[in-house]
């Protein structure tokens, strides 16, 4: 079984439509949270942690359920620039990071 | 600012060959590590360090060899290339204190074996 799982998609939506992602990891004892962005060909780099209660980041709001052990990822206003394959990464051990797949997202005008 | 640097970016080796991907941060980071990333697999980590003198494997170890002489670097060795180890290679870098922490990649070195 995969540490972590995603839908690889790809989610085919509209500029300015709402989308959401979502990511479960099967840890119980993960302690943190991540999505990272994808752009085709490119490393990955940082789009926001996720803590427990929460938290927003302009567009962009992170979720974490401990409890059915999952964490989503939702963009509002969807842009352009908004397409790209995000990555879920969890972490129960220090120096172990564990990586989803990817979800491709395609934001179309 | 160079942040984590990777060489080389494109490589093509043989069945057998042997070469050495290059890792460099400028960020004093004691955290270093080696990714490969297939298509539907997700980055699946080879080898990680600690800090200098520390090496340590990760999910799929077999094939790879690494070293952390100093903080700044941490090549990736390829033993005897195959087939299998074609795939796209990412080093990455951060500070070791925190779980919150910044992963920073290098952009990543695109490797085909023939």
């Amino acid at each position: 079984r995969k540490e972590v799982e995603q839908d690889p998609g790809p989610f085919n939506v509209p500029e300015g439509a709402t989308v959401a992602f979502n990511c479960t990891y099967s840890n119980s004892a993960s302690q943190s949270f991540f999505w990272y962005r994808q752009d085709c060909r490119k490393e990955p780099k940082l789009l926001m942690s996720v803590y427990s209660s929460g938290n927003e980041d302009g567009r962009f709001t992170a979720q974490l359920n401990r409890a059915s052990q999952y964490i989503s990822l939702l963009i509002r206003d969807s842009k352009l620039s908004d397409s790209a394959t995000y990555l879920c990464v969890v972490n129960y051990n220090f120096n172990k990071f564990y990586f989803g797949s990817g979800t491709k997202l395609n934001v179309k005008p | 600012n160079a942040g984590v640097t990777q060489t080389p970016k494109f490589q093509v080796l043989k069945t057998g060959q042997s070469m050495t991907l290059q890792c460099a941060q400028d960020m004093n980071h004691e955290y270093m590590s080696w990714y490969r990333q297939d298509p539907g697999m997700g980055l699946r980590l080879i080898h990680y360090s600690v800090g200098a003198g520390i090496t340590d494997q990760g999910e799929v170890p077999n094939g790879y060899n690494v070293s952390r002489s100093t903080t700044e670097d941490f090549p990736l060795r390829l033993l005897s290339a195959a087939p299998s180890q074609t795939s796209v290679y990412f080093c990455a870098s951060r500070p070791r204190q925190g779980l919150r922490n910044t992963i920073y990649f290098g952009e990543g070195s695109w490797l085909t074996v023939v």
